[in-house]
Order: structure tokens, then sequence, then C-alpha cells
């Protein structure tokens, strides 16, 4: 059974870089139909997808392209999200899912999410 | 705002059939690309409810159902229960290559 767990710090200072990682286990990352995703969701508020990862590349909301770096570490177990820049509005719960067989397809697994505070 | 339009909220007695609508645009939606379904329970994360348009996972009851015409894709629930109060989102893809959630919808059951 596939299982995702979200961790990092839960509390970042303005202008920093929040850095979060999601262990899979249950599962290949380098399966070529997996698609390994961040999304967030402001307290109160919907979800955001932020960015993905997948066997040939990455994609990301164009609206936080320019500060958002997702990764695959050299184990190939978990995966990566850094967020440079950070300011109160990049509050949120942060969710690391699985999606495929396609970039557009359906994410069926979750983390259980991780809610990251940005204040000084 | 969300590309995805939802209701905010929409309401519906035990027994009765409740739908959400998610309306996108001729790149996204309506340029074929499938929608997918999320419920979301307080403090949990979103649970796959239906996938590429009308599909449900297993264990999905079939009082859940989806379906998309055009640009627009809507989610019903017959037999309401007081179990299915939670938020409701939908997700497609657009031709700007991005991942799109609806804003959500709040359903009550009164």
């Amino acid at each position: 059974q596939l299982q995702l767990q979200e961790s990092g710090p839960r509390l970042v200072k303005p202008s920093e870089t929040l850095s979060l990682t999601c262990v899979v286990s249950g599962d290949s990352i380098s399966s070529p139909t997996s698609y390994w995703a961040w999304i967030r969701q402001p307290p109160g508020k919907g979800l955001e997808w932020i960015g993905t990862i997948y066997y040939s590349g990455t994609s990301y909301n164009k609206s936080l392209k320019s500060r958002v770096t997702v990764s695959v570490d050299a184990s190939k177990t978990q995966f990566s999200l850094n967020l440079t820049s950070v300011t109160a509005a990049d509050t949120a719960l942060y969710y690391c899912a699985k999606g495929g067989p396609y970039t557009s397809s359906w994410y069926d697994y979750w983390g259980q999410g991780m809610l990251v505070t940005v204040a000084s | 705002q969300s590309v995805l339009t939802q209701p905010p909220s929409v309401s519906g007695a035990p027994g009765q059939r409740v739908t959400i609508s998610c309306t996108g645009s001729s790149s996204n939606i309506g340029a074929g690309y499938d929608v997918h379904w999320y419920q979301q329970f307080p403090g949990t994360a979103p649970k796959l409810l239906i996938y590429a348009n009308n599909n449900r996972p297993s264990g999905v009851p079939d009082r859940f159902s989806g379906s998309k015409s055009g640009t627009s894709a809507s989610l019903a629930i017959t037999g309401l229960q007081a179990e299915d109060e939670a938020d409701y989102y939908c997700q497609s893809y657009d031709s700007s290559l991005s991942v799109l959630f609806g804003g959500g919808t709040k359903l009550t059951v009164l």
C-alpha cells in the first residue's frame, strides 16, 4: 500500500526558503507512469497545485515558477519542495500526492498534509 | 479566483439529489482534458471521488457520479446522507501545462 509522508520545518521566516520532503513507501518514484506533486491549501481556502516531478522532467504553477523547485533525491525514495523568498501568503497546509498515468491525471494518494506557517 | 469555477456552497435534505458544477474554458475542460473530483472533510487530506470524468475508484458508493459536457463538468450525489457533508473540488488540466483545481464547494446536508 502506497504511503506518503511530508516532513520539514513548520515555521519559516519571511524571505527565507521553505523546504519540505515527502517520503514515499510502497511504490517507486522512478515509475514512468507516476507523477509526484506538491499541492497546498491556505487555511480556510481551496487547493492550489504547486508543481510536479515525473520521469522526464518537472512542471510548475506559473504563478510560483520563479520560486519553486521540485526534485527527487538520489535514493529515489523521497521527493522535495523548495520555495524561496516566502511571505505570509505562503502559509498553508502542504500536501504531497501521487498522480498518473499521465500529466493530466488524477491524484489517488495523498500525504496527511503539513501546516507550514511563515512568520517572524 | 480559480480558473475552474464552482459554486461556493450547495445544500440538500437527506435523500435528495444535489449537483455541483465545475465550469472551465476552451483551454482546459473544453480542450478535452479529463475532470476529476475530490471530497475533503475538515482536517483531512482530499480523497479521490471521481476520476476521468465519470469513473469511481474502488470503495466509492455509486451514489456519486460525474459527467462532462463542453467546457463544464458536474458531480451528482443521489440519496444524500449526512456523512456526505464535506468540501468538494474539481480538478482538470490546461493547455498551458498547468494542473487546475476549482475553488471548492461546501456541501451542507440540511
